[in-house]
């Protein structure tokens, strides 16, 4: 069964930084793309980043580029999001999901940026 | 502004037929790559109910069903029930962003 467990979120203050985890299992984790998506409460989806087999190729919504850096560990099963200089926009509920077929999502790890 | 179009919300009464709309572009749908449609409950996470365009993950009712023309897709709901109330976004991949996009959502309303 393929399982997906983000971790790291909590309450952090504007500017500060956080980093994201999610363990995967149930599937060959090198196979496959991963991707971070977030919805901010009352709102819709919006993708976030996403990392091709080996982390040799990453992409980001314009919104979190410079600021957040996807990466994994295929040794550990784990993917990251390291978020820094963070914004009261930010604050979402933070999704890591997997890019097979059929796509698989974790439960989500809830962040907030509030002073 | 979300990259693929829904309209904001749909309804029907229970037993009826609904469909929602998904439009995109030449650089998403109409590239093509596939569409996915999720169904989210108010404080739990995305649902899948279609993948690769038209195929339903095992546990999702025939009720269900996708469809794909050109840079658009839809999702057509029938014999409504009222725990199909929800929110639901469509889905794709972009080749200028080299990254998922979604839907805005379409709230779904069982009168």
């Amino acid at each position: 069964e393929v399982q997906l467990v983000e971790s790291g979120g909590g309450l952090v203050q504007p500017g500060g930084s956080l980093r994201l985890s999610c363990a995967a299992s149930g599937f060959t984790f090198t196979n496959y793309w991963m991707h971070w998506v977030r919805q901010a409460p009352g709102k819709g989806l919006v993708w976030v980043s996403r990392i091709n087999y080996d982390g040799s190729s990453t992409s980001y919504a314009d919104s979190v580029k410079g600021r957040f850096t996807i990466s994994r560990d295929n040794a550990k099963n784990t993917l990251y999001l390291e978020m820094n200089s963070l914004r009261a926009e930010d604050t979402a509920v933070y999704y890591c999901a997997v890019s097979s077929a059929p796509i698989y999502w974790g439960q989500g790890t809830l962040v907030t940026v509030s002073s | 502004q979300s990259v693929l179009t829904q309209p904001p919300s749909v309804s029907g009464a229970p037993g009826q037929r609904v469909t929602i709309s998904c439009t995109g572009s030449s650089s998403n749908i109409g590239a093509p790559y596939d569409v996915y449609w999720y169904q989210q409950l108010p404080g739990t996470a995305p649902k899948l109910l279609i993948y690769g365009n038209n195929k339903r993950p095992s546990g999702v009712p025939d009720r269900f069903s996708g469809s794909k023309s050109g840079t658009s897709a839809s999702l057509a709901i029938t014999g409504l029930q009222a725990e199909d109330e929800a929110d639901y976004y469509c889905q794709s991949f972009d080749n200028s962003l080299s990254g998922w996009v979604f839907g805005g959502g379409t709230k779904l309303t069982v009168l």
